[in-house]
């Protein structure tokens, strides 16, 4: 069965250092991934995916993902962090079952910014 | 442009009591989807539908019906509200009718809790 792990719960960094988000995911074939920022309060928004062709994506606020198929990993990266970066953070797998699809989010990792 | 609007941001029920979590999009999207949000489980799909007519169950449907009789509305109602309900609960639509490559949408969320 596909799954998505994301071993970290809980991180705290000093503004200005970077950052590294795991993400580990179980799936046979090449999967559609993404990670997804939540604000306190908030609903969900989407910081990038990966389809296919280069590795390393780009997304907004800053944000890079890449993708390693030998290690089943798309972990996300910012290189200096900013205290409005303190938020949850989700990572995802487009599921394939059946005539339609949807999304395996993992467990988060809430992020916390340190002045 | 409102994206996904999803109403009451928060509700107190009573056990044994029955409401509806209502959800519109103006995007024109054919998927949409509820999600519940628990502490250290992310988000699990309850039910979703692939266009007016037509729903299916996601992961935790028990407790829960839905109904898509136009595109733009996908109502979540409760039939006899348990404490195990206390969630916070997240409509999302995409414009990618398997979800599976398409950005989901998400509401800001309706809190609920059963007493």
């Amino acid at each position: 069965a596909q799954s998505v792990t994301q071993p970290d719960i809980h991180i705290t960094v000093s503004e200005g250092a970077s950052l590294e988000l795991r993400c580990n995911y179980s799936y046979g074939a090449t999967p559609y991934l993404f990670w997804y920022v939540q604000s306190p309060g908030q609903g969900l928004q989407l910081l990038l995916k990966y389809f296919s062709g280069d590795t390393l994506v780009q997304g907004i606020k800053g944000f890079e993902a890449e993708f390693k198929r030998s290690q089943s990993s798309f972990n996300l990266r910012k290189p200096s962090v900013h205290w409005s970066d303190a938020a949850e953070y989700f990572c995802a797998v487009g599921r394939y079952g059946g005539s339609q699809g949807n999304l395996i989010f993992g467990k988060g990792t809430k992020l916390s910014v340190k002045p | 442009n409102a994206g996904v609007t999803q109403t009451p941001k928060f509700q107190v029920l009573k056990t044994g009591q029955s409401m509806t979590l209502q959800c519109a999009q103006d995007m024109n999207h054919e998927y949409m989807s509820w999600y519940r949000q628990d502490p250290g489980m992310g988000l699990r799909l309850i039910h979703y539908s692939v266009g007016a007519g037509i729903t299916d169950q996601g992961e935790v449907p028990n407790g829960y019906n839905v109904s898509r009789s136009t595109t733009e509305d996908f109502p979540l109602r409760l039939l006899s509200a348990a404490p195990s309900q206390t969630s916070v609960y997240f409509c999302a639509s995409s414009y990618d009718r398997t979800s599976t490559t398409g950005e989901l949408f998400f509401g800001e969320g309706s809190r609920l809790t059963v007493l």
